[in-house]
């Protein structure tokens, strides 16, 4: 079964606006990661948050962490219609192997 | 490019025949992944490995697919007899096996396996 679960499912929001994704996930982890796919593409890594982290920033990404009720936000700010893709979480269940959630796909009305 | 390579890029087959993917990990990569995306669907593990070992393949089916990364040469996800519920998208990823705490994935391109 998927380790991590995104909400929503879906999002869509004017460029401009925030956009704020949520992961949740069962196991204890070491490391949680967001992951963007660009439709029928590979996915590219975004940033990486340790388990003794609360909070990343990169660029206008800002990430998350709460291990206590093993859940992470991605926010991006000040969207573009070039963040519209889908996004996914991904969790290393306290070992190298990596399982990712079921994704949300978000889409930046210019 | 020392990026993820995939290919083919899309592979049609006819049920029963034999479908072979390759990965070849960015230099220096020692880890590789396969996962299995269907449309409108995130991506599913399959298999995990390292140069000769396979560490994880617990989200492989048991018949028909195999997986393995040998010491020279790229990866190899092979499935045999092919069955329509088989097309998907598999993609591939690398990493540099430096911790767990470091495990960033670099992906392939994918390869789209369409089977008639």
């Amino acid at each position: 079964s998927q380790q991590g679960e995104e909400d929503p499912q879906a999002l869509s929001i004017q460029e401009g606006e925030n956009a704020t994704m949520n992961c949740s996930y069962k196991t204890s982890i070491n490391n949680l990661q967001w992951y963007r796919q660009n439709s029928g593409r590979g996915l590219v890594h975004l940033i990486l948050i340790r388990s003794n982290e609360r909070e990343k920033h990169s660029g206008r990404l800002r990430v998350t962490l709460d291990t206590s009720k093993k859940s992470s936000s991605l926010l991006i700010t000040a969207s573009r219609a070039a963040d519209t893709a889908s996004y996914f979480c991904a969790t290393d269940g306290g070992y190298q192997k990596v399982t990712f959630g079921t994704g949300t796909k978000l889409q930046v009305i210019p | 490019n020392a990026g993820v390579m995939q290919n083919p890029r899309h592979l049609v087959r006819r049920r029963g025949q034999e479908a072979r993917l390759r990965c070849s990990p960015m230099k220096g990569h020692s880890h590789v992944y396969w996962y299995r995306q269907l449309p409108e669907e995130g991506l599913k593990f399959m298999v995990y490995l390292q140069k000769e070992n396979i560490i994880d393949e617990s989200g492989m089916p048991k018949e028909r697919f195999s997986a393995e990364f040998p010491k020279e040469g790229p990866s190899i996800l092979r499935i045999q007899q092919v069955v329509r519920g088989d097309s998907a998208a598999y993609f591939c990823a690398s990493s540099n096996g430096q911790g767990v705490t470091n495990e960033k994935l670099f992906f392939g391109s994918g390869t789209q396996l369409s089977v008639l």
